[in-house]
């Protein structure tokens, strides 16, 4: 069964370094999600990616987020200056067509700023 | 602001139990209710989505239901087995044609063999 792939698993980086998180959705999906959860709260809608530009995204995805879809296959979360108050476990998700078609989440990158 | 509960936040039962979990949400604008299962260490994997006031739905010994006048869905797991041991994650998708997803904290269930 297709499956939604996230790399890295873990990272690590310095608070104020850029970091880019890399997703490959299932090929045949034409919407693309980033979700977070920070540790003991709830899961976090961050932004949702369709016809290669951003369909909606939440006040947390301020000017230090950005995706991109460089390529037809990948997507990327990039944070641009990071803080330690994004430290989470960042979900890349995909789905169909069809307006209330389950998503498809990958197995996540735990970011950690230190 | 739109908040999605879930209760209990944990429970523990034996192998074989049955047992039920609550979702509650704000039941205007509504469009879809979403389940999902996350195992530790996995990807959440969905279970149902379900749009209509009194829909039920089944998978082997899972099953929910939805009530969207009083804005509440239950999730039932018959005959509970270790690998049932997961949080189930509830997420309301509201009206106005966008995809986003308002989560609850979860259900951790726990199931001793």
């Amino acid at each position: 069964e297709p499956e939604v792939t996230q790399t890295p698993s873990h990272q690590v980086t310095q608070m104020g370094q850029e970091v880019i998180l890399r997703c490959v959705p299932i090929s045949n999906h034409l919407y693309f999600y980033w979700y977070r959860q920070i540790l003991g709260q709830k899961v976090e809608f961050l932004v949702s990616f369709y016809n290669n530009e951003i369909s909606e995204k939440s006040e947390i995805f301020d000017d230090q987020f950005s995706v991109e879809r460089p390529d037809g296959s990948n997507f990327t979360l990039k944070i641009r200056s990071t803080k330690l108050e994004d430290s989470a476990m960042y979900f890349c998700a995909s789905s169909n067509d069809s307006p209330n078609s389950p998503l498809h989440f990958g197995n996540g990158t735990r970011l950690t700023v230190t | 602001i739109l908040n999605v509960e879930q209760s209990p936040q944990s429970l523990h039962v034996q192998e074989g139990d049955s047992t039920n979990f609550t979702c509650s949400f704000p039941s205007s604008n509504f469009y879809a209710l979403h389940w999902y299962r996350w195992e530790t260490a996995k990807s959440p994997e969905a279970l149902f989505v379900m749009t209509l006031n009194g829909d039920e739905k089944k998978k082997g010994r899972i099953s929910a239901t939805l009530n969207t006048k009083e804005g509440y869905s239950y999730l039932y797991i018959k005959g509970s087995q270790p690998e049932d041991s997961a949080t189930y994650l509830c997420a309301l998708q509201n009206a106005g044609n966008n995809r986003k997803l308002i989560w609850g904290l979860g259900t951790s269930l726990a199931v001793n063999p």
